[in-house]
């Protein structure tokens, strides 16, 4: 079964700062892969999905993603944060349809004023 | 507006006593979906259904049941709620492919004690 690892349970950085969040898994065939995120107390918004073509897909609210291959990974990237960016983000693959739909544990965001 | 509903928002019960989450959407979806969020754990899949009277198991279906009766709704049913299954519990839909993005509802908090 396929696995998502998010190394960084938490991260802090000032506003205006870059952001890269990490998230790699395991799969064996071509992933289908999002980004989605959590503020506190909501439910889960989609920031943006990989499927296949261009390895680097753009989303919501600035956010890109960039995916490799050869390092199993899908890292969200932002240049610049802002405060109300501090959320959970969490890291899913699609296996099959929806059929085994899987989460990585997620990494939170703090952001310094 | 599109969207996905669960009832109650937060409910506190004791041990063994039936309880059942409902889910409703509004956007003609075939696929819905229950997860439960732990901390450092993310959303672990417990039931999805591809379509009316169509159910599967998922990563951590023990002590729950759901029933698909009509499109719109996917209820979750504890028949005896454990301490263990104190969590957040989070319902999803949308169209049935890959390329589709899965809709949160807003989430249920369930203490049992």
């Amino acid at each position: 079964a396929q696995s998502v690892t998010q190394p960084d349970i938490h991260i802090t950085v000032s506003e205006g700062a870059s952001l890269e969040l990490r998230c790699n898994y395991s799969y064996g065939a071509t992933p289908y892969l999002f980004w989605y995120v959590q503020s506190p107390g909501q439910g889960l918004q989609l920031l943006l999905k990989y499927f296949s073509g261009d390895t680097l897909v753009q989303g919501i609210k600035g956010f890109e993603a960039e995916f490799k291959r050869s390092q199993s990974s899908f890292n969200l990237r932002k240049p610049s944060v802002h405060w109300s960016d501090a959320a959970e983000y969490f890291c899913a693959v699609d296996e099959n349809y929806g059929q085994n739909f899987v989460f990585g544990p997620g990494t939170r965001l703090s952001v310094l004023p | 507006e599109a969207q996905v509903t669960q009832n109650p928002r937060y409910l506190i019960t004791v041990t063994g006593k039936k309880l059942t989450v409902t889910c409703s959407q509004n956007m003609n979806h075939e696929y819905m979906s229950w997860y439960r969020q732990d901390p450092g754990l993310g959303l672990r899949q417990i039931y999805y259904s591809m379509n009316v009277e169509v159910t599967d198991k998922g990563d951590v279906p023990e002590g729950y049941k759901v029933s698909r009766k009509e499109k719109r709704n996917f209820p979750l049913i504890l028949e005896s709620p454990s301490p263990n299954q104190t969590s957040l519990y989070f319902c999803a839909s949308s169209f049935k492919t890959r390329y589709n993005e899965q809709f949160f509802g807003p989430g249920t908090r369930l203490t049992v004690l």
